[in-house]
């Protein structure tokens, strides 16, 4: 079982401020995934990563992969209130089943207007 | 995206009873189901995987007898807390996924578990 490490575990910012979200391990994965949950709800998938050193936009959100599949960061420009919530890596191993991913303990991001 | 539903989404029960959760894939075939148990402001931990026709596997540290886990067709995961305890409260997930998709995995709404 591979161990995915998030940080920090808390992050509390005003409206308009950047951050940045940390997934670290030490082993290699097929593929990382990030998702944001809000309190009740089940998570909701942001991004798919794949290929070392793979970085994808998604409009504020930018995501990269580390060169050697080993981790990813998450940094959102300009947070906005609804950028709230529980963000969770999840890493599927190189010899885990289809679709088994583990997942880090998950940062709360708690964006103030 | 492929839609999954839980049922119920809470259910509160006594001490010593049983309580089925269900896990529906609406628009899909899920060859695959997996189940997750969250504990407030934690991440998820992952119970179980269940393939269609077959036992599911747990994850270590999961008792199979307390947490019944059915796949019996492509659509629908159960997952049975037996004799549940206050410590089985807990906020239970599930998510499916098929073979040929590209590993993305599809949750459901979740269902809060409170035993008391």
């Amino acid at each position: 079982t591979q161990l995915l490490e998030q940080s920090p575990q808390f992050l509390s910012i005003q409206e308009g401020e950047n951050l940045t979200v940390y997934c670290n391990s030490s082993s290699v994965f097929s593929s990382l995934q990030w998702y944001r949950q809000e309190p009740g709800e089940g998570p909701v998938l942001l991004v798919t990563v794949v290929t070392g050193g793979e970085v994808k936009k998604l409009k504020r959100l930018t995501f990269q992969f580390g060169d050697a599949r080993k981790d990813s960061s998450l940094h959102i420009t300009a947070a906005q209130p609804g950028d709230t919530g529980l963000y969770l890596c999840a890493g599927a191993g190189t010899t885990d089943s289809w679709g088994k991913f583990q997942f880090g303990a998950g940062t709360q991001v708690v964006v103030t207007p | 995206g492929a839609v999954v539903s839980q049922h119920p989404s809470r259910v509160i029960c006594k001490s010593g009873t049983s309580v089925k959760i269900e896990c529906r894939s609406l628009d899909f075939q899920a060859t695959t189901m997996f189940w997750y148990r969250q504990f407030p402001k934690q991440s998820l931990m992952l119970m179980a995987t269940s393939n269609e026709g077959s036992k599911a596997t747990y994850e270590q540290g999961v008792e199979k007898d307390k947490f019944l886990i059915n796949h019996a067709s492509l659509t629908l995961s159960t997952l049975t807390v037996t004799s549940a305890h206050p410590e089985d409260s807990s906020f239970y997930i599930c998510s499916a996924s098929w073979a040929a998709n590209t590993g993305e995995l599809f949750f459901g709404e979740g269902s809060r578990l409170t035993v008391l």
